[in-house]
């Protein structure tokens, strides 16, 4: 099956400062990326849907200016934590659908961030 | 989008079949139903999707009745590898579906 891939796997960051998360269609192209957050226990929650070209949709309650979303291209997502927060450490999972006509969308492994 | 229900938790033993049912009561016409694993720190995996009666792939079966309120996931003779938490979602495919999940079903097998 395609492959994404999420770069980096884990980070370390001290509060204040902002942290860049890449997500990556290896073998197909995505018009659509979605970006998701999950908490220990808890189910994967939708941050924002990252549509190449254009500005990311984001869900009710998540600060656009503070997760930064950019779709450069049909390959590539990328989401930027600005200002981290100690409670902003947390499992970020991104997504990519493919561009066909049942959409099947593949997810990548993570990455997990902690802001100290 | 068609709200989903698992059950929170189960518990199997090695070589048991599970069945993991997902409760869609306001599915639409043109909504696939789509399980997912997830282990622990990792992204969810694709396992299976169907429309309707019974689909069957190399790691699980999904059957689904012909009024398609509801599905049920069968993982034949589970090992312990095969703990993880299981998503159920619905959706129509492609377009403009943004996908979102429930809370899952954490299965635990014991040996």
């Amino acid at each position: 099956g395609a492959v994404v891939s999420q770069h980096p796997s884990w980070v370390i960051c001290k509060s204040g400062t902002s942290v860049k998360i890449e997500c990556r269609s290896l073998d197909f192209q995505a018009t659509t990326m979605f970006w998701y957050r999950q908490f220990p226990k808890q189910s994967l929650m939708l941050m924002a849907t990252s549509n190449e070209g254009s500005k990311a949709t984001y869900e009710q309650g998540v600060e656009k200016d503070k997760f930064l979303i950019n779709h450069a291209s049909l390959t590539l997502s990328t989401l930027t934590v600005t200002s981290a927060h100690p409670e902003d450490s947390s499992f970020y999972i991104c997504s990519a659908r493919l561009t066909s006509v049942k959409g099947e969308q593949y997810f990548g492994p993570g990455t997990r961030l902690t802001v100290t | 989008l068609a709200k989903t229900t698992q059950p929170i938790s189960m518990d199997s033993y090695e070589g048991q079949e599970v069945n993991i049912t997902c409760s869609h009561n306001n599915i639409a016409t043109n909504d696939y139903i789509t399980w997912y694993q997830q282990f622990p720190s990792q992204g969810p995996r694709f396992i299976i999707q169907g429309y309707k009666t019974k689909v069957t792939n190399e790691v699980a079966s999904l059957f689904i009745p012909a009024d398609r309120k509801s599905s049920t996931l069968s993982l034949p003779r589970v090992s312990l590898s095969d703990t993880a938490v299981y998503y159920c979602l619905v959706g129509p495919p492609g377009g403009s579906y943004i996908p979102t999940f429930g809370r899952g079903t954490s299965l635990i097998v014991h040996p």
